[in-house]
């Protein structure tokens, strides 16, 4: 079973960049990493999806070294409203029963 | 553009009572979830429905059947509840191409609590 590791909780201040790296040393050569967002009493939503190098969309960048054992989601200027449980999805390529989120990164923007 | 909608919103039960929640989604999506999530434990998947007609276990699918009515409905049914279920309890939808790698839509949750 593919099992991220992330922090459990990272503090910004708004207009700073924020990074959140993700482990997942037991990623699967066919396996996408996907980042979502939740906020409190809401279902966790898409970020952004890549699976090595460097994507960049409206909301986010996200970053893949070349032996893919980790990725970093980029928040650039933060603001309050970014405030929300980050979490890393990696899957592996034996079926829908590994599809767990694990614990999130709590992100806090403050003032 | 309603996406997935669940209801109820909020439920009480008693021990011992049973419920079913509903969800759909109207995105001709072919893939469908229930997941809960509890405080600091995430998001663990109950049961999946890869395709209309088919259900399948995830993480913790003890005490909970379900339902793929068609392809717009997947419906989770407690048929005793226990107080370990309180929970919220979130639906997911997502085309079905190449699981994991897909994109789910949740809906925005059911709050559970069992006395």
């Amino acid at each position: 079973l593919a099992k991220t590791t992330q922090p459990i909780s990272m503090d910004s201040y708004e207009g700073q960049e924020v990074n959140i790296t993700c482990s997942h040393n037991n990623i699967a050569t066919n396996d996408y990493i996907t980042w979502y967002q939740q906020f409190p009493s809401q279902g966790p939503r898409f970020i952004i999806q890549g699976y090595k190098t460097k994507v960049t969309n409206e909301v986010a960048s996200l970053f893949i070294p070349a032996d893919r054992k980790s990725s970093t989601l980029s928040l650039p200027r933060v603001s309050l409203s970014d405030t929300a449980v980050y979490y890393c999805l990696v899957g592996e390529n034996s079926g829908y029963s590994t599809l767990t989120f694990g614990k999130g990164t709590m992100l806090l923007v403050s003032p | 553009n309603a996406g997935v909608t669940q209801t109820p919103k909020f439920q009480v039960l008693k021990t011992g009572q049973s419920m079913t929640l509903q969800c759909a989604q109207d995105m001709n999506h072919n893939s469908m979830y229930w997941y809960r999530q509890d405080p600091g434990m995430g998001l663990r998947l109950i049961y999946y429905s890869a395709s209309e007609g088919t259900t399948d276990k995830g993480e913790v699918p003890n005490g909970y059947n379900v339902s793929r009515l068609n392809k717009r409905e997947f419906s989770l049914r407690l048929e005793s509840a226990a107080p370990s279920q309180t929970s919220v309890y979130f639906c997911a939808s997502s085309e079905g191409r190449v699981p994991p790698n897909e994109k789910l839509f949740f809906g925005s949750g059911t709050q559970l609590s069992v006395l």
